[in-house]
């Protein structure tokens, strides 16, 4: 089974600091990742990918995040954090391969991220 | 662009009354359409998907129904609505990739 793990509830930083959401995955071929932001009462919004190439990916907002094969981890980051930061960030990877070539994605519990000023 | 709509945004229904969300995509054929639920703010856990018109698959068993009576429209249904049905519901689409989630539905059932 595929599945994915963000091993914290919370995190914490402040504004100005560099923050990391960690993930790690458990897939039984190539991984697709996916990094997505929730702020409160809204929909996700779609933030990055890894699909293949460099293991650096960047996204919106500022964000990258950094596929480590061996350690089976794709951790979102950014250099210097806001206060608009605050928000739900989901990780998730690639599930079955659906009729058409698509998939359903595997999410994380999610992580609460809290930049304060 | 693709655009994903949903409505209500909110709803607050009684005990055993009937629940319809609705769910509509723009800007892109033949998607792929989910309906998840995030209960207490955290992990989402999917409700159904379609690959297309009419054809619906149920990831667990439970008190809702999913009709796509149209290539862009996804359908969230109850007959009798229970308290655990109570949480916010996102519709979402993806076409080979990843897609995008729709604003969501937050349901309070008393």
């Amino acid at each position: 089974a595929q599945s994915v793990a963000q091993p914290e509830d919370q995190v914490n930083v402040a504004e100005g600091n560099p923050l990391t959401v960690k993930c790690t995955y458990s897939v039984s071929g190539n991984p697709y990742l996916f990094w997505y932001v929730q702020y409160p009462n809204r929909g996700l919004q779609f933030l990055l990918k890894y699909i293949t190439g460099d293991n650096l990916v960047k996204g919106s907002y500022g964000f990258e995040a950094e596929f480590n094969k061996s350690q089976t981890s794709f951790h979102l980051k950014k250099p210097s954090a806001l206060v608009s930061d605050s928000a739900l960030y989901f990780c998730a990877v690639r599930d079955m391969v659906m009729a058409g070539g698509s998939y359903i994605p595997t999410f994380g519990r999610g992580t609460s991220l809290i930049v304060h000023p | 662009s693709q655009t994903i709509h949903q409505w209500p945004a909110t709803l607050v229904q009684p005990v055993g009354s009937p629940l319809s969300l609705e769910c509509t995509v723009e800007g892109t054929s033949n998607p792929n359409l989910y309906w998840y639920r995030q209960a207490a703010g955290r992990g989402l856990q999917l409700l159904f998907y379609s690959v297309g018109i009419g054809q619906i698959s149920s990831e667990v068993p439970q008190n809702l129904s999913a009709s796509r009576p149209q290539d862009r429209q996804f359908i969230l249904s109850s007959k009798k609505l229970l308290l655990s049905d109570s949480g916010f519901y996102l519709c979402a689409w993806s076409v080979g990739g990843p897609g995008d989630f729709g604003p969501g539905t937050r349901l309070t059932v008393l």
